[in-house]
């Protein structure tokens, strides 16, 4: 089945810094990519996801590149602020559009004011 | 937007009892649920995937019998922790996908169990 690597595990950024937080997906016919902020004790929500067919997208301070070839994707964040603190999870939807994410194991960001 | 409601948000039992746990898509149907286990400090773990009108299917490693799973309807799954054990307690969330809305991925708040 899927799986799905996630690095690094935790990020420590100065404020108005950038970070990055890259994942690696093993099947190949994976389709869908999102990314979740979750915060202590909450449902993950939803920031950005980019679908098979794109290579890149961004929302504001958020972007998500995609590399099929190399199946890796990754999440950039610019200008952080104290309260993108949080942890980050990556996913992927595995071949078969049965809507079941697999997650990474979570990245925990800290930005320092 | 799509809600999906989780109840309870938490819930203390002893152990060998069993708690049920209800997942409502409240403004869409939803054919097929998700199940996910996240133990502190750790990732969401899927479970099983809940299709109405017919049996979970359980990811490997879940014991089927002690997570019983039910979609009797298009905006109802359940799961039931049977036989509770301390080392079961994690938190517990559901997830329902929108298909109407294309990758409409909508989680539930949550359930805290806590077994005593």
């Amino acid at each position: 089945g899927e799986n799905v690597e996630q690095h690094p595990s935790t990020l420590s950024v100065q404020e108005g810094d950038s970070a990055v937080i890259k994942c690696t997906y093993s099947d190949s016919a994976s389709n869908y990519f999102p990314w979740y902020k979750q915060e202590l004790g909450k449902r993950p929500q939803l920031i950005i996801d980019i679908r098979s067919n794109v290579g890149e997208k961004k929302d504001q301070r958020i972007a998500v590149t995609l590399n099929k070839t190399a199946k890796h994707f990754s999440l950039h964040i610019t200008e952080t602020q104290p309260e993108d603190s949080a942890v980050y999870f990556c996913a992927a939807s595995p071949r078969g559009n049965t809507g079941k994410l697999i997650f990474g194991q979570g990245t925990t960001l800290q930005v320092k004011p | 937007g799509a809600v999906v409601s989780q109840h309870p948000s938490r819930v203390i039992c002893k152990s060998g009892t069993s708690v049920k746990i209800e997942c409502r898509s409240l403004d869409f149907q939803a054919t097929t649920m998700f199940w996910y286990r996240q133990f502190p400090k750790q990732s969401l773990m899927l479970m099983a995937t809940s299709n109405e009108g017919s049996k979970a299917t359980y990811e490997q490693g879940v014991e089927k019998d002690k997570f019983l799973i039910n979609h009797a309807s298009l905006t109802l799954s359940t799961l039931t922790v049977t036989s509770a054990h301390p080392e079961d307690s994690s938190f517990y969330i559901c997830s329902a996908v929108d298909f109407q809305a294309m990758y409409g991925y909508t989680f539930g708040s949550g359930t805290r169990l806590t077994v005593v």
